[in-house]
C-alpha cells in the first residue's frame, strides 16, 4: 500500500491564481481531510468528506473548495490564492469513527503564495 | 473547538536520556492520541489512550492519563537521536466532530 500520496510537493503560486492539490488513499478509508499546519498554530482542519459524493466545512474553510467523486481521490482547490494561504497542506485519511479516529497523513504539500 | 497544549514547546536532551513531554486540555474526552512529525514529512500515529486507561506502553513509548486533572504526558525512554521529531496531542473531545491538534512539542536529541 502507497498509503495517502499528495501532489506537488511544493507549488509556489502569484497572488489571484488558481490551483489543485491532489490527494489520493489506497486504503478504502471512507473518512478524509485536509489540514493546514501553520508556524505555532498546530493543524487545523479545512473540509473534510465522510464519503464519496458528501463533503463538509472543517474549522477554516474559506478559500478553499473539495469534491469526492470516488473513495480514493480528494483534491483541494484554491480558487484564487492569498499570500494568507501560504502554508503545509496535509491530506489524512481514517477509518471506523472517521475524524475522530487514528489519522493516516499524506507527505504534504508546501505552498508559497506571492 | 479543544484544543491540547502540549508542554513544553521545545526539549533538548542527550541520546539515551528519557525524554517527556505533556499534553493538557480542558473538557472530557473518549481518547487521547499522540502523533509525531519528523521534518518535512506528515504525522505518524503513535499510541492511543482510552479515557478508562491510565496508563499505556508501546515499545519504548509510556503514555499516561489523568482524567481528574485533564493531562496526559507521554514519555520516551532511552532516546536517539532518530526521536527528534515534533510530538503532538489530539484529544478527541466528547462532544466533537474531530480530533483537533496542538502546537506540538519539538523534541531534540543530540548524539
Amino acid at each position: 500500500n502507497a498509503g495517502v500520496t499528495q501532489t506537488p510537493k511544493f507549488q509556489v503560486l502569484k497572488t489571484g491564481q488558481s490551483m489543485t492539490l491532489q490527494c489520493a488513499q489506497d486504503m478504502n478509508h471512507e473518512y478524509m481531510s485536509w489540514y493546514r499546519q501553520d508556524p505555532g498554530m498546530g493543524l487545523r482542519l479545512i473540509h473534510y468528506s465522510v464519503g464519496a459524493g458528501i463533503t463538509d466545512q472543517g474549522e477554516v474553510p474559506n478559500g478553499y473548495n473539495v469534491s469526492r467523486s470516488t473513495t480514493e481521490d480528494f483534491p483541494l482547490r484554491l480558487l484564487s490564492a492569498a499570500p494568507s494561504q501560504t502554508s503545509v497542506y496535509f491530506c489524512a485519511s481514517s477509518f471506523g469513527q472517521g475524524l475522530r479516529n487514528e489519522q493516516f497523513f499524506g507527505p504534504g504539500t508546501r505552498l508559497t503564495v506571492l | 473547538s479543544q484544543q491540547g497544549e502540549e508542554d513544553p514547546q521545545a526539549l533538548s536532551i542527550q541520546e539515551g536520556e528519557n525524554a517527556t513531554m505533556n499534553c493538557s486540555y480542558k473538557t472530557s474526552i473518549n481518547n487521547l492520541q499522540w502523533y509525531r512529525q519528523n521534518s518535512g514529512r506528515g504525522l505518524v500515529h503513535l499510541i492511543l489512550i482510552r479515557s478508562n486507561e491510565r496508563e499505556k506502553h508501546s515499545g519504548r513509548l509510556r503514555v499516561t492519563l489523568d482524567t481528574s486533572k485533564k493531562s496526559s504526558s507521554l514519555l520516551i525512554t532511552a532516546s536517539r537521536a532518530a526521536d527528534t521529531a515534533s510530538y503532538f496531542c489530539a484529544p478527541d473531545e466528547r462532544s466533537a466532530r474531530q480530533l483537533t491538534f496542538g502546537s506540538g512539542t519539538q523534541l531534540t536529541v543530540l548524539p
